[in-house]
């Protein structure tokens, strides 16, 4: 079956910290990966997405997320937090229809 | 150019009574989605349409409806509103790139926040 796993339900980081947070997925062909942001009283906005290609993707608001086959793993990265990115971040497989995580919840302390 | 609207934002309903949330987007997109967001279980898909004049199920469709009559519009309906049916709904909507569907970008709405007593 489909699935994804985000495994940390609520992260805290000191601003200006690396950030990283995990997804793991299960799916049986190739997958379509995307990883959205939620700000407070939002809906949700793409962050990036990966179809093919470069395993390293690049995304708005200087995120990136690599896509490792082999773990079935597309964590989503930071170098550098800012307290902007207090959010909640989902990750998410598409295939017939997109199929979402349980989220993270970042917090950023200054 | 709004994107997504959802229509109302907050709603309070006691338990039997009907109402029927709107999504509208002005995009001319092809597929619309409805999803509820519970805590700690994500987005789950409620109803989709893939155009004009179609809807399908998703992952829990029991207790709604939708109807899709005009391409901007995506209607959600409930019948005989329950206090499972509390929830944060969101609408969606994403064009057709070519691929399968749910590899689209999806733009989402501001949401719904609804209430059964």
């Amino acid at each position: 079956a489909q699935s994804v796993t985000q495994p940390d339900i609520h992260i805290t980081v000191s601003e200006g910290a690396s950030l990283e947070l995990r997804c793991n997925y299960s799916y049986g062909a190739t997958p379509y990966l995307f990883w959205y942001v939620q700000s407070p009283g939002q809906g949700l906005q793409l962050l990036l997405k990966y179809f093919s290609g470069d395993t390293l993707v690049q995304g708005i608001k200087g995120f990136e997320a690599e896509f490792k086959r082999s773990q079935s793993s597309f964590n989503l990265r930071k170098p550098s937090v800012h307290w902007r990115d207090a959010a909640e971040y989902f990750c998410a497989v598409g295939a017939d229809k997109l199929i979402f995580g349980t989220g993270t919840r970042l917090q950023v302390f200054p | 150019n709004a994107g997504v609207t959802q229509t109302p934002k907050f709603r309070v309903l006691k338990t039997g009574q009907s109402m029927t949330l709107l999504c509208a987007q002005d995009m001319n997109h092809e597929y619309m989605y409805w999803y509820r967001q519970d805590p700690g279980m994500g987005l789950r898909l409620i109803h989709y349409s893939v155009g004009e004049g179609t809807t399908a199920k998703g992952e829990v469709p029991d207790g709604y409806n939708v109807s899709r009559l005009k391409k901007q519009n995506f209607l959600l309906g409930l019948e005989s509103a329950a206090p499972s049916q509390t929830s944060v709904y969101f609408c969606a909507s994403s064009p057709e790139n070519g691929g399968p569907r749910g590899t689209d970008t999806q733009y989402f709405g501001p949401g719904t926040r609804l209430t059964v007593l």
